[in-house]
This record gives C-alpha cells, structure tokens and sequence, in this order.
C-alpha cells in the first residue's frame, strides 16, 4: 500500500534552517508529485510548493520563494523539503501529500512538528 | 493575492445535508480550477475526499460528493454521520499554484 513516512520533529532556533524528509512505498515514485503544506498552531492549510518526482522540476507558493527547496532522490523515494531562515511564524506541522498530476491529490504523510523557538 | 473562501463553520443535524461552499477572489470557480476537498480531524493528517471537483477516491464514502455551484466549488455531506464532525478545506489550482480555503469547522449536533 502507498506510504508517505515522513522524518522525526525538530526544534530550531530563529534564523536557523530545517530539513524535512517524506520516504514513499508501494507505488513507482517517478510517476507521482509531491506537494508540502503547512498548518500553524490554530490555522488553516497552507499549500507551500510542489516537486515532480520524475524530472525534479519545482513550483513554489510566492510567499516562499528564496526560502523554500524542495528535492528529490529517485535512488531512496525521498523527497525532501528545507525551509531556511526561520521565524516563529514558521512554526507549524509539515505534511507531504502525493498527486498524479498537478491536481489529483490522494496520500498524505503523518506530519512533522517544526518548532522554531530561541 | 488571491483568496479562497469558505464558510467558517456550519452546523448540521445528524441525517441531515449539508453544502459546503468554496469561492474564489478571482470569480467564478471552473473546472479548470480542479478543485479538491480534504478533511482534517484533530490530531490527524487530513485526508484527501474530493479531487478535480466532483471525483471520489475509494475510501471516500459515498454521501460525500463534489460539484461546482453558483459559481462555487461545492461539497455536499447527505445523511451526515457523527464522524463527519471535522474540518474541511478545499484547494483550487491557480496554473502552477495552489490556494487552500480558510476551512470550514463542520459541527454534527
């Protein structure tokens, strides 16, 4: 079956950068897109960017642009997404969501907690 | 910057039907906006119900259906369970971005 499992918690400090990894199984990763989206303490979804996991091509949400690097490694099915220059407003659970397609969403991972606190 | 808006939260009695609605600041919501809809319980991921506006997955019960309505995607619950008390978001593509909706808190009572 399709599993997103995606890397432990983190605690970082404001200015600091973040890694998040989501591992997929049980169906052909270059055949799928991964999409990252965020949710802050008491608010909505925010969808962040999306990556293509066949030729690595990535979108970016505007508000993350120049801050946000989504990658992918075809030999392990990770995807991987860095936040860098982190604030508080950043502190928020970090999901990865497979489509087909730009549009056709279906699996998600688990979730990471990202805090940022000094 | 554009917006994407649902109701805020909506009550429903349980049996009863209930639509829940997603516009866009840009205007009427089209296919070619390829609405999907998720829900969000509290301490889960959320779980995708709808894609392009009107297609189910398999685990998608079937008194879940999408459509687009009064220039609106649109989400209808018909025989709403206890369960379906949660959030729903839905996500409208803008030709190489995405915007979710604010979310709409669902309350079974």
């Amino acid at each position: 079956q399709v599993q997103l499992v995606q890397s432990g918690a983190e605690v970082k400090k404001p200015g600091a950068s973040v890694e998040v990894s989501c591992k997929a199984s049980g169906y052909t990763f270059t055949n799928y897109y991964i999409h990252w989206v965020r949710q802050a303490p008491g608010q909505g979804l925010e969808w962040m960017g999306i990556i293509n996991c066949n030729g690595g091509t990535t979108a970016y949400a505007q508000k993350f642009r120049g801050r946000v690097t989504m990658t992918r490694d075809t030999s392990t099915s990770t995807v991987y997404m860095e936040l860098s220059s982190l604030n508080s407003e950043d502190t928020a659970v970090y999901y990865c969501a497979r489509s087909s397609g730009w549009n056709v969403f279906d699996d998600w991972g688990q979730g990471t907690l990202v805090t940022v606190s000094s | 910057q554009t917006v994407v808006t649902q109701e805020p939260s909506l009550t429903v009695s349980p049996g009863g039907t209930v639509t829940l609605t997603c516009a866009s600041s840009t205007g009427a919501v089209t296919s070619g906006y390829y609405p999907n809809w998720f829900q969000r319980k509290p301490g889960q991921a959320p779980r995708t119900l709808i894609y392009t506006t009107s297609n189910r997955h398999s685990w998608t019960p079937a008194r879940f259906s999408g459509s687009l309505l009064g220039g609106k995607a649109a989400l209808t619950l018909s025989g709403v369970q206890p369960e379906d008390e949660a959030e729903y978001y839905c996500l409208l593509y803008y030709g190489g971005a995405q915007v979710f909706g604010g979310g709409t808190k669902l309350t079974v009572l």
